[in-house]
């Protein structure tokens, strides 16, 4: 595709359910981001993946957040249990090479906790 | 960790106006991004800095770094409403791999 496109564009979850947010990123990007964007608030890193590897998950919240990229392309973020505090939209980014370069984001998944 | 500090947090001007938009970072900047968001959009890249004192230009819209790499500022000549929504700016935390770290946003409105 042209962009990076994420799906679903909105989710509403019944605390305690789990969710997965998908993002299909830019052909041919190494580079694969994920942000969390609270409400009022900029984007707060959570995972990033150079090709399949997740070389730093350092942002993820709990461990109730898991994110994967098996083939270098696609990327799943899973919640577990969602709880009112994960309400916020979630932003992949993909971008060509690492180092410092353009990333390009999808248009985020909102997700409601209720 | 470094922390970004975007002034103001909101600013409303009439079309046709100049306006400037400031983020300062707790720590030097190795690569500092402008980006542009929509109300439940994603983000949209303006411009990405990495040299004291550059700039850079695209349409109306201008920022530069200034020398000492810890300031930035974004500027908007005879604003338009296209131009309204939330600028952010984002620092490269030096990872290697380009994370970055975002101020809270400028949400900018241009009233007719």
């Amino acid at each position: 595709g042209a962009g990076v496109s994420q799906s679903p564009r909105y989710k509403v979850a019944k605390r305690g359910q789990d969710v997965a947010l998908r993002c299909d990123p830019i052909s041919g990007h190494v580079s694969l981001f994920w942000y969390q964007q609270a409400l009022g608030q900029g984007p707060e890193f959570l995972t990033y993946f150079q090709n399949e590897a997740q070389l730093d998950k350092s942002g993820l919240p709990s461990d109730r957040f898991f994110a994967e990229r098996p083939e270098g392309s696609v990327s799943t973020l899973k919640i577990q249990r969602t709880q009112q505090e994960d309400s916020a939209v979630y932003l992949c980014a993909s971008s060509l090479t690492t180092g410092s370069t353009e990333a390009f984001f999808g248009q985020g998944t909102r997700l409601t906790v209720v | 960790s470094q922390e970004l500090e975007q002034s103001p947090q909101s600013l409303i001007v009439q079309e046709g106006k100049n306006l400037t938009i400031n983020c300062t970072s707790s720590k030097t900047l190795y690569g500092l991004y402008w980006y542009k968001q929509k109300y439940g959009e994603g983000l949209i890249f303006l411009m990405m800095l990495q040299k004291g004192g550059e700039e850079k230009s695209h349409e109306k819209i201008t920022a530069k770094l200034d020398e000492k790499k810890q300031q930035s500022s974004l500027h908007i000549t005879a604003s338009q409403p296209s131009h309204a929504g939330i600028y952010l700016c984002g620092a490269d935390v030096s990872s290697g791999y380009s994370t970055l770290t975002f101020g809270k946003g400028t949400m900018l409105l241009v009233s007719p």
